[in-house]
């Protein structure tokens, strides 16, 4: 069974840093490009990044280019987010999603930004 | 990147049929067909349901289909079903590698 599996999430303070880690069992990432995609409490969802297979190109959404890095570790089967200067309205539950379909998604880790 | 627009909800009856939309504009739904739609519960991680406008994958009842006119595409459930009920999103390709979601659709089961 193909399982993606979100970490790193949790309360941080405005301006603060996170790193989020997506780990996948039962499928190989390095032949996919790979996503975050994020959804605000009460929200809908909002694609955040993206990265290629073998991490040579890279997109962010205009709401978070320039402080987030989306990078990824195929030997360890392992996509991140660096997460830096973060704002109240960056709050959100942070799921990774494969290929271009967005199939399948973790189940996300949660993000807290707050004073 | 802008949202697509969805209707904030809609609702049928058990065995009716429901269409949801999904506009965008030339430079996302109606430029390629990279249209996607996804079903998530409450409490649950989204599901792919339709992929490139029409593909269902595997295990996805054939009562979801997908269909796209112009800068519209729409997600069509037939013959509804209690545990369909869920929200619903489209998504699109945007061009440079950049992706776009539609608000959301809640779909109640009368």
């Amino acid at each position: 069974e193909v399982q993606l599996i979100e970490s790193g999430g949790g309360l941080v303070q405005p301006g603060g840093s996170l790193r989020l880690s997506c780990a996948a069992s039962g499928t190989t990432l390095s032949g996919y490009w790979m996503n975050w995609v994020r959804q605000a409490p009460g929200k809908g969802l909002e694609w955040v990044s993206r990265i290629k297979s073998d991490g040579t190109i890279t997109t962010y959404a205009d709401s978070v280019k320039g402080r987030f890095i989306i990078s990824r570790d195929n030997a360890k089967n392992t996509l991140y987010l660096q997460m830096n200067s973060l704002r109240v309205e960056d709050t959100a539950l942070y799921y990774c999603a494969q290929s271009d379909w967005f199939d399948p998604w973790g189940q996300g880790t949660l993000v807290t930004v707050s004073s | 990147q802008s949202v697509l627009t969805q209707p904030r909800s809609v609702s049928g009856s058990p065995g009716q049929s429901v269409a949801i939309s999904c506009t965008g504009a030339s430079g996302d739904v109606g430029g390629y067909n990279y249209v996607s739609w996804y079903q998530q519960h409450p409490g649950k991680a989204p599901k792919l349901m339709i992929h490139d406008v029409t593909q269902r994958p595997s295990g996805v009842p054939d009562r979801f289909s997908g269909s796209k006119s112009g800068n519209t595409a729409s997600l069509t459930i037939s013959g509804l079903q209690a545990e369909d009920e869920a929200d619903y999103y489209c998504s699109s390709y945007a061009g440079a590698e950049k992706w776009v979601f539609g608000g959301g659709t809640k779909l109640t089961v009368l």
